[in-house]
């Protein structure tokens, strides 16, 4: 199995600032023959399901606030939003889909400080 | 708009078997993967394995030897059994759609089973 570790696993950052969060996969996620890590980023919000942000490492899902980014390949990856907002508190996850079974990281938690 | 909706027992005994059904509407179950995940009360996701329409599935070694999810594309719903069950399995179990055997794009709400006697 690939192992996904993020960290922090709890971050505090204040309104306006820029919180970031990483993920290292335990092996490579970047299919060769087309280029692509297969990586997501999911947001989960208390008493929700996870919702996808970003997936293709970089790319957003349709709707998803530009403040989110994705960044990185290979094995090391970054979740970037570029100015909290309060809404933004959630877990963060990331997620492998380069080979099954399609593991997650531990989380993020984000809060505001 | 695809929704999912989880449904089934909230409480199991131990060594039952769990099951429960994902509904999908606002849009057919062919030609797409369909996924169970987990998440223990307070803990992390983990992810139990996938289903096409045609019945093919994928499991996570850690839960394949307990593990059933099935489809039933009359009803427009996959359903998930695990055997043998015992209070480590207690979580909210998700369904959700894959997007092409890739990520997680559409989501239940999600259902706490409770594995207790």
């Amino acid at each position: 199995d690939i192992v996904m570790t993020q960290s922090p696993d709890s971050l505090a950052v204040s309104l306006g600032e820029r919180a970031t969060i990483n993920c290292k996969s335990s092996q490579s996620v970047l299919y060769s023959s087309n280029n692509n890590n297969y990586l997501a980023w999911y947001q989960q919000k208390p008493g929700q399901p996870p919702k996808v942000l970003i997936y293709w490492a970089s790319t957003r899902e349709s709707g998803v606030p530009d403040r989110f980014s994705g960044s990185g390949s290979g094995t090391d990856f970054t979740l970037t939003i570029s100015s909290l907002q309060a809404e933004d508190v959630a877990v963060y996850y990331c997620q492998q889909y380069y080979s099954t079974p399609h593991t997650f990281g531990q989380g993020t938690k984000l809060e505001i400080k | 708009q695809v929704q999912l909706q989880e449904s089934g027992p909230g409480l199991v005994k131990p060594s039952e078997t769990l099951s429960l059904t994902c509904t999908v509407s606002g849009g057919s179950i062919s030609s797409y993967y369909w996924s169970w995940i987990r998440q223990p009360p307070g803990k992390g996701l983990e992810w139990i394995g996938y289903i096409y329409n045609s019945g093919s599935t994928n499991y996570n070694p850690s839960l394949k030897s307990r593990v059933t999810i099935s489809v039933d594309t009359s009803k427009n719903q996959f359903s998930l059994k695990v055997r043998s069950v015992t209070a480590a399995d207690t979580a909210v179990y998700y369904c959700a759609r894959v997007h092409g055997q890739l990520w997680l794009d559409y989501w239940g709400q999600g259902t706490l089973v409770t594995v207790s006697s």
